[in-house]
C-alpha cells in the first residue's frame, strides 16, 4: 500500500510556526481531499483538519491546512507544549481503492 | 454522545484467528460507513479497512483475503474477523466513524475513533 510522504520531525520553540508537508501522487491528494489527524501516545488519533483546510470544532484556528496539486501542509502557529504530538496526513486513493496515510510527522516544542 | 467502544484484543498465535468488535451508540449506525486503521509498534497509522452502508467492503492489501469485516446494523456493531494471523499484523486496533455519514467514504474523513485495542501476534 503505498503511502504518503512527510518529514519524519518538526520542531519550534513556544510561540513559533512550524510547518508539516505531505507529499503524494495524482491518484490520492491530486484527486482526493486531504485530512489531518494529530495522534497522541495511548490516546485515538483526533482529526485537525478536514476536506484541505476544514477545521472542526473545537479544533484551535492555531492549526490551518492547505492543498496544492498532489501536496498538502498543516501550518501550526503560535505553537503550544501541547502542541507535541505525532502528526499524520491521509487521502483517498483512487487507484488502490482505499485510504493511504502519511507516514508521520513528531512535532517537538523545544 | 457519540461513542465507539472497542472489545476483542488479545494474543494470538501465528496462523490463528480473531475477531474484533466496535460498538457504537449515539448515532444512527446504518447511516454510516465505518472503518478501521491501526498501529503497530512504533509504526504509523495504516488504514485497513472500510465498510459502506450498503456493505460494499474495501481492504488493504496487506489483509486483503485474511480479514473480512461486517457490520450488524441490528446491534450498532461493526467486526474484523482476523485469520492467517501473522507477526506483522501486531497492533493497536481503532475503529472510525466517518466524520460526516451524508458524504461519501472517498471524501470522508475518519472521526471519531474507538479507544483502540491491542492485537499481539507471537507465539
Amino acid at each position: 500500500q503505498s503511502v504518503l510522504t512527510q518529514p519524519p520531525s518538526a520542531s519550534g520553540t513556544p510561540g513559533q510556526r512550524v510547518t508539516i508537508s505531505c507529499s503524494g501522487s495524482s491518484s490520492d491528494i491530486g484527486s482526493n481531499v486531504v485530512h489531518w489527524y494529530q495522534h497522541l501516545p495511548g490516546t485515538a488519533p483526533r482529526v485537525l483538519i478536514y476536506s484541505n483546510n476544514q477545521r472542526p470544532s473545537g479544533v484551535p484556528d492555531r492549526f490551518s491546512g492547505s492543498k496544492s496539486g498532489t501536496s498538502a501542509s498543516l501550518a501550526i502557529s503560535g505553537l503550544q507544549s501541547e502542541d507535541e504530538a505525532d502528526y499524520y496526513c491521509a487521502a483517498w486513493d483512487d487507484s488502490l481503492k482505499g485510504c493511504v496515510f502519511g507516514t508521520g510527522t513528531k512535532v517537538t516544542v523545544l | 454522545e457519540v461513542q465507539l467502544v472497542q472489545s476483542g484484543g488479545g494474543l494470538v498465535k501465528p496462523g490463528g484467528s480473531l475477531r474484533l468488535s466496535c460498538a457504537a451508540s449515539g448515532f444512527t449506525f446504518s447511516s454510516c460507513s465505518m472503518n478501521w486503521v491501526r498501529q503497530a509498534p512504533g509504526k504509523g497509522l495504516e488504514w485497513v479497512s472500510s465498510i459502506t452502508t450498503s456493505s460494499y467492503e474495501y481492504y488493504a492489501d496487506s489483509v486483503k483475503g485474511r480479514f473480512t469485516v461486517s457490520r450488524d446494523n441490528a446491534k450498532n456493531s461493526l467486526y474484523l474477523q482476523m485469520s492467517s494471523l501473522r507477526a506483522e499484523d501486531t497492533a493497536v486496533y481503532y475503529c472510525a466513524r466517518v466524520g460526516d455519514c451524508r458524504v461519501n467514504l472517498r471524501d470522508n474523513r475518519f472521526d471519531p475513533w474507538g479507544q483502540g485495542t491491542l492485537v499481539t501476534v507471537s507465539s
